[in-house]
């Protein structure tokens, strides 16, 4: 099946730094993105479509200019965290749909990325 | 937007017995319904999905059902194994404004007993 990465899968930063975090699809392409936060012991919750060569579509209650996403690529999305802070911890999931595949409404998903603001 | 119900949080089953779980969805234009395994730590497993031109799916000791008219699906599993352990998500997905998002339930904590 169709495989996502996502680097890195931990990450560790202070308070008021910014972390990036990248999205690949590695043997297909992919034009639509999804990026998930995941609390702990609660569901995934969407927070930003991100469509290769423009805007990303952003959730309600999401803030895009402290989550900014960028598609350049058919291959990766980045998703980077501004100024974080401590409420910010969370795990981070991407997924991608292979539109060519046999199954065009399956989502892959990535290992995800653990940040951890102190 | 899509809002998906999912019952029960918890569930304990002995090994060897079935375990259901239940999802309501509210957008009648979903039409994509896949059920997510996931372990600590690691990302959703797809373990079987159904369209809405289906009534039901199988897979082996999996097999999910859906009735359109009511907006519910569910997710059977039988002779249940301590490896079945983890937490399952259903989702419903929109084909609203082209970019087919999945809205995930709140998930359920399935522990089967040895």
């Amino acid at each position: 099946g169709a495989v996502v990465s996502q680097h890195p899968s931990r990450v560790i930063c202070k308070s008021g730094t910014s972390v990036k975090i990248e999205c690949r699809s590695l043997d297909f392409q992919a034009t639509t993105m999804f990026w998930y936060r995941q609390f702990p012991k609660q569901s995934l919750m969407l927070m930003a479509t991100s469509n290769e060569g423009s805007k990303a579509t952003y959730e309600q209650g999401v803030e895009k200019d402290k989550f900014l996403i960028n598609h350049a690529s058919l291959t990766l999305s980045t998703l980077t965290v501004t100024s974080a802070h401590p409420e910010d911890s969370s795990f981070y999931i991407c997924s991608a749909r292979d539109w060519g595949g046999p199954s065009s409404n399956e989502q892959f998903f990535g290992p995800g990325t653990r940040l951890t603001v102190l | 937007g899509e809002n998906v119900e999912q019952h029960p949080s918890t569930l304990s089953v002995q090994e060897g017995d079935s375990a259901v779980i239940k999802c309501t969805y509210s957008d009648s234009a979903s039409n994509y319904f896949p059920w997510y395994k996931q372990e600590l730590g690691k990302r959703p497993q797809l373990i079987i999905d159904i369209r809405s031109n289906v009534g039901e799916k199988k897979d082996q000791r999996i097999a999910v059902t859906l009735n359109k008219t009511a907006k519910h699906f569910s997710l059977h599993i039988t002779e249940t194994q301590p490896e079945d352990s983890a937490v399952y998500f259903c989702a419903a997905s929109s084909i609203r404004l082209g970019n087919e998002k999945l809205t995930f339930g709140t998930g359920t904590r399935l522990t089967i007993i040895p």
